[in-house]
């Protein structure tokens, strides 16, 4: 079975510093990975997606990720994070057609100081 | 276009009561899945609905069920409430794109249960 290990559950960055939450996956096949972050209060928005070929993907809100194989990671990076990026970032596995759901980490939780 | 929708947002129950939760998906979207959600587990996956079938579920009890209509909408139902089912439940719509092995899921608001 697969499963993902968030290894930071807290992490605390200066506005306008450099970001990188770590992810790590087991999964014995081509995996689909994804993040997504969460507000207080929300639901999961999608920031970006892995399935296949370039393994440096662009997401949303100037986020991205690096899909390394040999490290078995997926890690997000923000070259200058703001206030608004505090939240909940989830890293998720998704496997086989997509009616297996998703598997996802325990999250890292963002603070952001001034 | 509009987002995933739950209804309702927030709810009370008391143990040992029954709750059906309600999602409407993206127009157009014909694969729902729902989510659980706690402080301690995390975000588990329940069951997926596809064209009103579940192709997957789980490991949770046999008190969680769920149903897809025609119009994709999905409701999901837990019967003989328990302290632990306490959560936020989401529900994720996702298209269904010939020749892509995982689609993307997007993701409604949830609904807080709260069980006292």
């Amino acid at each position: 079975a697969q499963s993902v290990t968030q290894p930071d559950i807290h992490i605390t960055v200066s506005e306008g510093a450099s970001l990188e939450l770590r992810c790590n996956y087991s999964y014995g096949a081509t995996p689909y990975l994804f993040w997504y972050v969460q507000s207080p209060g929300q639901g999961l928005q999608l920031l970006l997606k892995y399935f296949s070929g370039d393994t440096l993907v662009q997401g949303i809100k100037g986020f991205e990720a690096e899909f390394k194989r040999s490290q078995s990671s997926f890690n997000l990076r923000k070259p200058s994070v703001h206030w608004s990026d505090a939240a909940e970032y989830f890293c998720a596995v998704g496997v086989g057609g997509g009616a297996d759901g998703l598997t996802f980490g325990k999250g890292t939780h963002l603070i952001i100081q001034p | 276009k509009a987002g995933v929708t739950q209804t309702p947002r927030y709810l009370i129950k008391t143990r040992g009561q029954q709750v059906t939760l309600s999602c409407s998906p993206i127009s157009g979207h014909r694969s729902v899945s729902w989510y659980q959600q706690t402080p301690g587990q995390g975000l588990q996956f329940l069951f997926e609905y596809f064209s009103e079938t579940q192709r997957n579920k789980g490991n949770f009890p046999g008190r969680f069920s769920g149903r897809q209509f025609s119009n994709s909408r999905s409701e999901m139902n837990v019967s003989t409430l328990e302290l632990g089912d306490s959560a936020l439940y989401l529900c994720a719509s996702s298209s269904t794109v010939v020749g892509s092995v995982v689609n993307e899921q997007y993701f409604g608001p949830g609904t807080r249960l709260t069980v006292t």
